[in-house]
């Protein structure tokens, strides 16, 4: 079984320009998640989709970011325009069902720097 | 907010000693508690996913305890060998997100 896989696995873009990550879930996890973590800090929730819709995107930073999953297979975020703060690892996750003790299945994640 | 604190922010340890380090939560509405090892540009692997108080829990030369009235959780590696050196995280779970700690960077020296 493929894991959770995301792409770029780093991206170097100049503040002001625009940046789209992808993710590709595990077949057949309707549930998936952003994440990010900034240098040296903790791994901070983003959004959550169940299939297409956006069930909690409480941890979007401001409107400069947007997630889309289209069909409710891979999804995409994009940062537009980045600034500084955007820099760190962005990891994507997916799971089966939901519920605090459903693992979750990480990417290897893709690390943004914005210069 | 919840606050998930991991302690030592990084420690090392020589080949064939062992180590542990420390995960709090907050105790009330406890759910679960799942500890990850990550390894830089790898995905975070999952080591455990804890329930119960008094839960132990074990894989390989790795251990995990839980306290969920104190709010606490210990990992354990007995007998650290090189390949052990990355980031353990924990991290609370919520209904359907995790909560996660800043993680202890543990080094093997051989």
């Amino acid at each position: 079984e493929a894991g959770v896989t995301q792409f770029p696995s780093h991206s170097v873009i100049e503040k002001g320009q625009t940046v789209t990550l992808r993710c590709d879930p595990i077949s057949g996890h309707d549930n998936l998640y952003w994440y990010r973590r900034v240098m040296g800090k903790e791994i901070k929730f983003l959004l959550h989709f169940v299939k297409e819709s956006k069930q909690d995107e409480s941890g979007m930073p401001n409107n400069r970011f947007l997630a889309e999953r289209t069909g409710g297979t891979y999804s995409t975020l994009k940062v537009q325009p980045a600034e500084l703060e955007d820099s760190g690892v962005y990891f994507c996750a997916s799971s089966r069902g939901q519920g605090a003790s459903t693992e979750a299945f990480f990417g290897q994640g893709t690390r943004l720097t914005v210069v | 907010i919840l606050n998930v604190e991991q302690s030592p922010q990084s420690l090392h340890v020589q080949e064939g000693d062992s180590t542990n380090f420390t995960c709090s939560f907050p105790s009330s509405n406890f759910y679960a508690l799942h500890w990850y090892r990550w390894e830089t540009a790898k995905s975070p692997e999952a080591l455990f996913v804890m329930t119960l108080n008094g839960d132990e829990k074990k894989k390989g030369r790795i251990s995990a305890t839980l306290n969920t009235k104190e709010g606490y959780s210990y990992l354990y590696i007995k007998g650290s060998q090189p390949e052990d050196s990355a980031t353990y995280l924990c991290a609370f779970g919520g209904f359907y997100k995790l909560s996660f700690g800043a993680g202890t960077t543990v080094t093997v020296r051989a």
